[in-house]
């Protein structure tokens, strides 16, 4: 079945220096990759979206690019601060009903 | 700030108790999903409508969870008989499709079963 994977759970990067959240999934339609953040108490909320093949696509300096040979969607940001402290999830919406999550990377971000 | 609205915030029960939690999705959105986050922040989900018309649920919401969105009115997740594994942040959100389009989440009922 369609399914998402993000390998961490946890990363923990000082201020300023750069990050890449790993997404990967599986589907046997055509798929739509999503990138929701869910801060502290928050309601989760999309950060990016993309069902274009390599094509990078950009939000509040975050990036990614959706790969299809790799199956991948990886998350991406040049300099975190401290406000991208939250829960990032990758989303797949595919030819079924379902919006499928990843298991979600918490990132904490330190001064 | 979300323009989806679920209420209440927080519900506590006791085990074996009915508990109902509602949503208004955003307006002009006509699906609607409801998702289960569990302690470990995991995304389970429980079962989505187009209008009023259910499209796919799991097989737990078949058994114990009920749900609704009838017409000019909040749709509703119950659980009929609450068990200590409920306990879970739910979370409402609507799109206007189920596929493609951007889920637009609530803040969720933390529902807390003693």
């Amino acid at each position: 079945g369609d399914s998402v994977t993000q390998t961490e759970g946890l990363v923990t990067l000082t201020k300023g220096l750069p990050v890449m959240l790993n997404c990967t999934y599986q589907t046997t339609y055509s798929p739509f990759l999503f990138w929701y953040v869910q801060h502290l108490n928050e309601a989760p909320k999309l950060l990016l979206k993309s069902s274009t093949d390599n094509k990078r696509t950009e939000h509040q300096g975050f990036y990614a690019t959706l790969h299809k040979s790799s199956s991948s969607f990886h998350l991406q940001k040049s300099s975190v601060q401290l406000s991208d402290s939250a829960l990032y999830f990758c989303a797949l919406g595919t030819g079924g009903y379902k919006v499928v999550f990843g298991s979600g990377t918490r990132l904490l971000v330190s001064p | 700030n979300s323009k989806v609205i679920q209420t209440p915030r927080y519900l506590v029960k006791g085990q074996g108790q009915k508990a109902k939690m509602r949503c208004i999705p955003e307006k002009g959105h006509p699906v609607v999903f409801w998702y289960q986050q569990n302690k470990n922040n995991e995304f389970k989900f429980l079962i989505n409508f187009q209008n009023q018309e259910v499209l796919q649920q799991i097989d737990m919401t078949e058994k114990r969870f009920s749900a609704e969105c009838p017409s000019n009115s909040p749709c509703s997740l119950e659980i009929q008989s609450s068990e200590a594994g409920d306990s879970a942040l739910y979370l409402c959100a609507s799109s206007l499709s189920h596929r493609q389009n951007t889920l637009y989440f609530g803040a969720g009922t933390r529902l807390s079963v003693l």
